[in-house]
């Protein structure tokens, strides 16, 4: 069965670092972009970007690029969403997500993780 | 960068009714849009993608239409399991990026 499985939920303080996970399992990791979605307290779906866990290629929202760092260990079939200074505005749900359907390539998220919550405040 | 418009934002309708939500590109995406169904605290689902492809295992009460820079996702007939947000999301190759809709509730009037 294909599988994304996140770290778990996340308290931290402004200004401290984070980096959340996600593990891929059923398929062959690096085969497949992987994308990461924040979704604001009661507020829609942003894509933040992605990565080919193949070559590491990475590619970013213009309204994240700069703000967070998407990375992966094809070792252990993770991919990581990292910040390094948090905010406030950082609290949000965060969602891993591939489209298992189409190796190598990515229109859709077909495959969800269960989401990390991320918790910033002072 | 591509922006996506979604309308209306809120949808209030009864079981058995005959629903469409529409989804405008700022610019023309061919068919590379996807719809989701989000229910409160869970991830997005994948309903349909290259606008009118229907993902397996969906209910075939759902079908989308259109290209270029208009969509819809219309439901044929409501069911208490459909009152949900719906997002649409459109994907380009260059640069490789994608874009949500801002999304619409739909609930029980």
């Amino acid at each position: 069965e294909v599988q994304l499985v996140q770290s778990g939920a996340e308290v931290k303080k402004p200004g401290e670092s984070l980096k959340i996970s996600c593990k891929g399992s059923g398929y062959t990791f690096t085969n497949y972009w992987i994308g990461w979605v924040r979704q604001m307290p009661g507020k829609g779906l942003e894509w933040m970007g992605i990565i080919y866990p193949g070559d590491s290629d990475t590619r970013y929202s213009p309204s994240f690029e700069g703000q967070v760092t998407i990375s992966d260990d094809r070792s252990i079939s993770t991919a990581y969403l990292q910040w390094s200074s948090l905010k406030a505005s950082d609290t949000a749900m965060y969602y891993c997500a591939i489209r298992i359907a189409t190796p190598g390539r990515i229109d859709a998220f077909d495959i969800w993780g269960q989401g990390t919550m991320v918790t910033v405040s002072s | 960068e591509i922006q996506m418009t979604q309308s209306p934002s809120t949808l209030s309708a009864s079981v058995g009714d005959r629903v469409t939500i529409t989804c405008r590109a700022s610019q023309t995406i061919s068919s590379w849009l996807a719809w989701y169904q989000q229910k409160p605290g869970k991830a997005p689902k994948l309903l349909i993608y290259k606008a009118s492809t229907l993902e397996g295992g969906v209910t075939s009460r759902f079908s989308g239409t259109g290209s270029g820079t208009e969509f819809f996702l219309t439901i044929s007939s409501l069911q208490p399991d459909d009152f949900a947000t719906y997002y649409c999301q459109q994907y380009s190759n260059n640069p490789r990026r994608l874009t949500f809709g801002p999304g619409t509730k739909v609930d029980i009037k």
